[in-house]
Protein backbone atom coordinates (compact mmCIF):
# COMPACT_ATOMS: atom_id res chain seq x y z
CA UNK A 1 0.00 0.00 0.00
CA UNK A 2 1.02 3.69 -0.54
CA UNK A 3 1.87 5.30 3.01
CA UNK A 4 3.29 8.77 3.90
CA UNK A 5 4.55 9.52 7.60
CA UNK A 6 5.20 12.72 9.10
CA UNK A 7 5.43 13.47 12.92
CA UNK A 8 1.33 14.54 14.37
CA UNK A 9 2.73 17.01 16.12
CA UNK A 10 5.49 19.79 17.13
CA UNK A 11 6.57 22.47 18.90
CA UNK A 12 9.23 25.48 18.87
CA UNK A 13 10.26 28.74 19.60
CA UNK A 14 9.99 32.15 17.65
CA UNK A 15 13.13 33.02 15.97
CA UNK A 16 14.60 29.13 15.68
CA UNK A 17 14.48 26.58 13.17
CA UNK A 18 12.59 23.83 12.99
CA UNK A 19 12.48 20.58 10.57
CA UNK A 20 9.39 18.71 9.87
CA UNK A 21 10.24 15.12 8.48
CA UNK A 22 8.68 13.13 6.01
CA UNK A 23 8.73 9.90 5.01
CA UNK A 24 7.40 7.98 2.20
CA UNK A 25 6.43 4.84 0.41
CA UNK A 26 4.33 5.11 -2.85
CA UNK A 27 3.62 3.13 -6.05
CA UNK A 28 5.61 5.34 -8.75
CA UNK A 29 7.16 8.93 -7.84
CA UNK A 30 6.81 12.25 -9.94
CA UNK A 31 7.56 14.77 -6.99
CA UNK A 32 6.85 15.51 -3.60
CA UNK A 33 4.97 18.71 -2.26
CA UNK A 34 5.03 20.65 0.93
CA UNK A 35 1.83 22.43 1.84
CA UNK A 36 1.11 25.30 4.62
CA UNK A 37 -2.59 24.82 5.83
CA UNK A 38 -3.69 27.16 8.72
CA UNK A 39 -7.00 25.95 11.12
CA UNK A 40 -10.34 26.36 8.58
CA UNK A 41 -8.32 27.21 5.20
CA UNK A 42 -7.03 25.29 2.24
CA UNK A 43 -3.49 24.44 1.51
CA UNK A 44 -1.62 26.56 0.21
CA UNK A 45 1.55 25.53 -2.08
CA UNK A 46 5.61 25.87 -0.31
CA UNK A 47 7.45 23.66 -2.07
CA UNK A 48 7.87 20.83 -4.78
CA UNK A 49 10.80 18.51 -5.04
CA UNK A 50 11.58 15.65 -7.75
CA UNK A 51 15.15 15.53 -7.77
CA UNK A 52 17.63 14.81 -5.02
CA UNK A 53 18.82 17.80 -3.14
CA UNK A 54 18.00 20.98 -1.65
CA UNK A 55 15.55 23.81 -2.33
CA UNK A 56 15.86 26.74 -0.39
CA UNK A 57 13.33 29.57 -0.68
CA UNK A 58 13.50 32.49 1.61
CA UNK A 59 12.51 31.23 5.22
CA UNK A 60 11.38 27.96 3.78
CA UNK A 61 13.73 24.85 2.71
CA UNK A 62 12.77 21.36 1.16
CA UNK A 63 14.99 18.26 0.97
CA UNK A 64 14.75 15.23 -0.62
CA UNK A 65 15.85 12.15 -0.74
CA UNK A 66 14.55 9.45 -3.41
CA UNK A 67 16.62 6.51 -2.42
CA UNK A 68 15.59 6.68 0.82
CA UNK A 69 11.74 7.95 0.72
CA UNK A 70 12.58 10.74 2.55
CA UNK A 71 12.09 14.89 2.67
CA UNK A 72 12.40 17.50 5.27
CA UNK A 73 11.00 21.07 5.38
CA UNK A 74 13.09 23.31 6.79
CA UNK A 75 11.86 26.48 8.60
CA UNK A 76 14.12 29.30 9.87
CA UNK A 77 13.82 32.21 11.75
CA UNK A 78 10.13 31.66 12.98
CA UNK A 79 7.49 33.53 12.99
CA UNK A 80 3.85 33.05 15.13
CA UNK A 81 2.57 33.41 11.59
CA UNK A 82 4.50 30.36 10.77
CA UNK A 83 1.59 28.18 13.53
CA UNK A 84 -0.24 25.73 11.23
CA UNK A 85 -0.62 22.63 9.87
CA UNK A 86 2.05 21.13 7.32
CA UNK A 87 1.36 18.43 4.75
CA UNK A 88 3.41 16.23 2.90
CA UNK A 89 2.15 15.02 -0.31
CA UNK A 90 3.75 13.05 -3.38
CA UNK A 91 2.70 12.43 -6.86
CA UNK A 92 2.53 8.82 -7.69
CA UNK A 93 3.25 6.79 -10.89
CA UNK A 94 -0.98 8.10 -11.80
CA UNK A 95 -0.26 11.47 -10.94
CA UNK A 96 -2.29 11.26 -7.92
CA UNK A 97 -1.62 13.10 -4.82
CA UNK A 98 -0.91 11.08 -1.95
CA UNK A 99 -1.10 13.31 1.27
CA UNK A 100 0.46 12.85 4.65
CA UNK A 101 -1.70 13.47 7.66
CA UNK A 102 0.18 16.48 8.64
CA UNK A 103 2.22 17.76 11.13
CA UNK A 104 0.43 20.63 13.09
CA UNK A 105 3.16 23.27 14.31
CA UNK A 106 2.96 25.00 17.22
CA UNK A 107 5.07 28.48 17.84
CA UNK A 108 5.72 29.80 21.14
CA UNK A 109 6.64 33.09 22.02
CA UNK B 1 -0.47 32.82 -9.88
CA UNK B 2 -3.59 31.07 -10.66
CA UNK B 3 -6.65 31.85 -9.05
CA UNK B 4 -9.52 29.10 -7.90
CA UNK B 5 -12.81 30.22 -6.22
CA UNK B 6 -15.26 28.33 -4.40
CA UNK B 7 -18.72 29.06 -3.43
CA UNK B 8 -20.38 29.09 -0.87
CA UNK B 9 -17.80 29.41 1.33
CA UNK B 10 -19.64 27.89 4.08
CA UNK B 11 -23.39 26.82 4.43
CA UNK B 12 -25.24 25.65 6.86
CA UNK B 13 -28.42 23.23 6.06
CA UNK B 14 -31.13 20.79 7.43
CA UNK B 15 -30.81 17.14 7.33
CA UNK B 16 -32.17 15.36 3.91
CA UNK B 17 -31.36 18.66 1.84
CA UNK B 18 -29.17 18.93 -1.19
CA UNK B 19 -26.38 21.41 -1.26
CA UNK B 20 -24.34 22.17 -4.32
CA UNK B 21 -20.66 23.80 -4.27
CA UNK B 22 -18.88 25.31 -7.30
CA UNK B 23 -15.34 25.27 -8.01
CA UNK B 24 -14.05 27.58 -11.13
CA UNK B 25 -10.92 28.42 -12.08
CA UNK B 26 -10.95 32.27 -12.72
CA UNK B 27 -8.00 32.98 -14.95
CA UNK B 28 -7.02 29.43 -16.61
CA UNK B 29 -8.46 26.60 -18.01
CA UNK B 30 -8.92 23.36 -16.16
CA UNK B 31 -9.12 19.64 -17.80
CA UNK B 32 -8.95 18.54 -14.45
CA UNK B 33 -10.81 19.56 -11.00
CA UNK B 34 -10.14 17.35 -7.81
CA UNK B 35 -12.44 17.60 -5.17
CA UNK B 36 -11.50 16.74 -1.59
CA UNK B 37 -13.00 16.09 1.86
CA UNK B 38 -11.08 17.08 5.52
CA UNK B 39 -12.76 16.25 8.37
CA UNK B 40 -11.22 18.11 11.79
CA UNK B 41 -7.44 17.47 12.32
CA UNK B 42 -7.13 15.20 10.03
CA UNK B 43 -5.42 15.24 6.11
CA UNK B 44 -7.39 15.41 3.01
CA UNK B 45 -8.82 12.69 1.58
CA UNK B 46 -9.29 12.62 -1.76
CA UNK B 47 -12.92 11.67 -3.10
CA UNK B 48 -12.99 12.38 -6.65
CA UNK B 49 -11.35 13.08 -10.30
CA UNK B 50 -13.12 15.76 -12.70
CA UNK B 51 -12.87 15.45 -15.93
CA UNK B 52 -14.03 18.13 -18.49
CA UNK B 53 -16.38 16.34 -20.27
CA UNK B 54 -16.63 13.25 -19.04
CA UNK B 55 -17.87 11.60 -15.95
CA UNK B 56 -15.68 11.73 -12.61
CA UNK B 57 -13.42 9.07 -11.29
CA UNK B 58 -14.50 8.53 -7.23
CA UNK B 59 -11.94 7.26 -4.62
CA UNK B 60 -13.45 3.80 -3.01
CA UNK B 61 -15.42 4.08 -0.29
CA UNK B 62 -17.07 7.24 -1.49
CA UNK B 63 -20.98 7.44 -2.92
CA UNK B 64 -21.08 8.51 -6.78
CA UNK B 65 -24.68 8.87 -6.16
CA UNK B 66 -24.56 10.97 -3.06
CA UNK B 67 -21.68 12.82 -4.54
CA UNK B 68 -22.10 14.81 -7.79
CA UNK B 69 -20.09 15.85 -9.61
CA UNK B 70 -20.54 17.72 -12.97
CA UNK B 71 -17.61 19.17 -14.94
CA UNK B 72 -19.49 20.85 -17.49
CA UNK B 73 -17.25 23.57 -18.89
CA UNK B 74 -13.07 24.18 -18.30
CA UNK B 75 -13.89 26.42 -15.46
CA UNK B 76 -16.42 25.16 -13.55
CA UNK B 77 -17.16 21.84 -11.66
CA UNK B 78 -19.52 21.59 -9.39
CA UNK B 79 -19.92 18.93 -6.37
CA UNK B 80 -23.97 18.06 -5.00
CA UNK B 81 -23.86 16.25 -1.86
CA UNK B 82 -27.77 14.83 -2.08
CA UNK B 83 -29.59 14.12 1.31
CA UNK B 84 -27.17 15.47 3.46
CA UNK B 85 -26.79 14.30 6.73
CA UNK B 86 -24.27 15.43 9.83
CA UNK B 87 -21.53 12.89 9.33
CA UNK B 88 -21.48 14.89 5.92
CA UNK B 89 -20.25 17.96 7.77
CA UNK B 90 -16.90 18.65 6.85
CA UNK B 91 -14.28 21.08 4.99
CA UNK B 92 -14.34 20.28 1.32
CA UNK B 93 -11.85 21.67 -0.80
CA UNK B 94 -11.16 21.90 -4.56
CA UNK B 95 -8.01 22.25 -6.90
CA UNK B 96 -7.47 22.65 -10.26
CA UNK B 97 -5.22 21.32 -12.79
CA UNK B 98 -3.54 23.54 -15.37
CA UNK B 99 -4.77 22.52 -18.63
CA UNK B 100 -1.80 21.46 -20.74
CA UNK B 101 0.84 22.76 -17.54
CA UNK B 102 2.98 20.63 -16.20
CA UNK B 103 1.41 17.73 -13.84
CA UNK B 104 2.54 19.57 -10.89
CA UNK B 105 0.54 22.58 -11.32
CA UNK B 106 -2.32 22.05 -9.32
CA UNK B 107 -3.94 25.09 -7.44
CA UNK B 108 -6.34 24.79 -4.33
CA UNK B 109 -9.55 26.54 -3.96
CA UNK B 110 -10.26 28.29 -0.21
CA UNK B 111 -12.55 25.09 0.59
CA UNK B 112 -16.36 25.28 1.60
CA UNK B 113 -17.33 24.61 5.15
CA UNK B 114 -20.86 22.53 5.27
CA UNK B 115 -22.28 21.92 8.46
CA UNK B 116 -25.40 19.72 8.07
CA UNK B 117 -27.43 19.88 11.43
Amino acid sequence: GQNIDQPTEMTATEGAIVQINCTYQTSGFNGLFWYQQHAGEAPTFLSYNVLDGLEEKGRFSSFLSRSKGYSYLLLKELQMKDSASYLCAVLDSNYQLIWGAGTKLIIKP
Amino acid sequence: GAVVSQHPSWVICKSGTSVKIECRSLDFQATTMFWYRQFPKQSLMLMATSNEGSKATYEQGVEKDKFLINHASLTLSTLTVTSAHPEDSSFYICSARLAGGEIREQFFGPGTRLTVL
